[in-house]
């Protein structure tokens, strides 16, 4: 059972240019989180996506950036315009449900993230 | 306000010895979930163990265990017998019922000395 795929792995961008980060939930799970990092930070919470809808977006920055969950292929975040600020890692996670709080299914389990790095 | 916190930037422990690393948690949910993730020099993010808030037993995983203590809100991660393998960053983390994201520590740095 693959686990949570994302791509690329690294990602070099200048600064006024586009980036787009993929990420393939695992198999069964149909929430999506990203999240982003800092260098020596914790992970910081961005948006959550079901299938076509998002959920909660809540830590998202007001512009440049957007996500989407489509009914068919991968969760999509997109940057655009990058400042060097926006260099970090991106994770992505899915879990089995999105109900939070005191249930073992809420479990989110992590991709191997996306650095960005912005020249 | 929700909030997690990781008092331990770094910590130093000889192979073999049994390690803990502290969390203590802040919400008004009564249903709340804590996780435990590494993240080793390689970058990835990986789930160690989860603790219910209504779970009255403390998880375990092969060499973890969550000591969850409910009224003190904490929920600190034992590692048993700890390996050279297991230097990495390690996260704690909670998730509760008035949303759907997780939050995080600000992590703690364990380095084992052989």
């Amino acid at each position: 059972n693959a686990g949570v795929m994302q791509n690329p792995r690294h990602l070099v961008r200048r600064r006024g240019q586009e980036a787009r980060l993929r990420c393939s939930p695992m198999k069964g799970h149909s929430h999506v989180y990203w999240y982003r990092q800092l260098p020596e930070e914790g992970l910081k919470f961005m948006v959550y996506l079901q299938k076509e809808n998002i959920i909660d977006e809540s830590g998202m920055p007001k512009e440049r950036f957007s996500a989407e969950f489509p009914k068919e292929g991968p969760s999509i975040l997109r940057i655009q315009q990058v400042v060097r600020g926006d260099s970090a890692a991106y994770f992505c996670a899915s879990s089995l449900s999105g109900t939070s709080g005191g249930i073992s299914t809420d479990t989110q389990y992590f991709g191997p993230g996306t650095r960005l790095t912005v020249l | 306000a929700q909030k997690i916190t990781q008092t331990q930037p770094g910590m130093f422990v000889q192979e073999k010895e049994a390690v803990t690393l502290d969390c203590t948690y802040d919400t008004s949910d009564q249903s709340y979930g804590l996780f435990w993730y590494k993240q080793p020099s390689s970058g990835e993010m990986i789930f160690l163990i989860y603790q219910g808030s209504y779970d009255e037993q403390n998880a375990t995983e092969g060499r973890y265990s969550l000591n969850f203590q409910k009224a003190r809100k904490s929920a600190n991660l034992v590692i048993s017998a700890s390996q050279l393998g297991d230097s990495a960053m390690y996260f704690c983390a909670m998730s509760y019922s008035s949303a759907s994201k997780i939050i995080f520590g600000s992590g703690t740095r364990l380095s084992i000395r052989p």
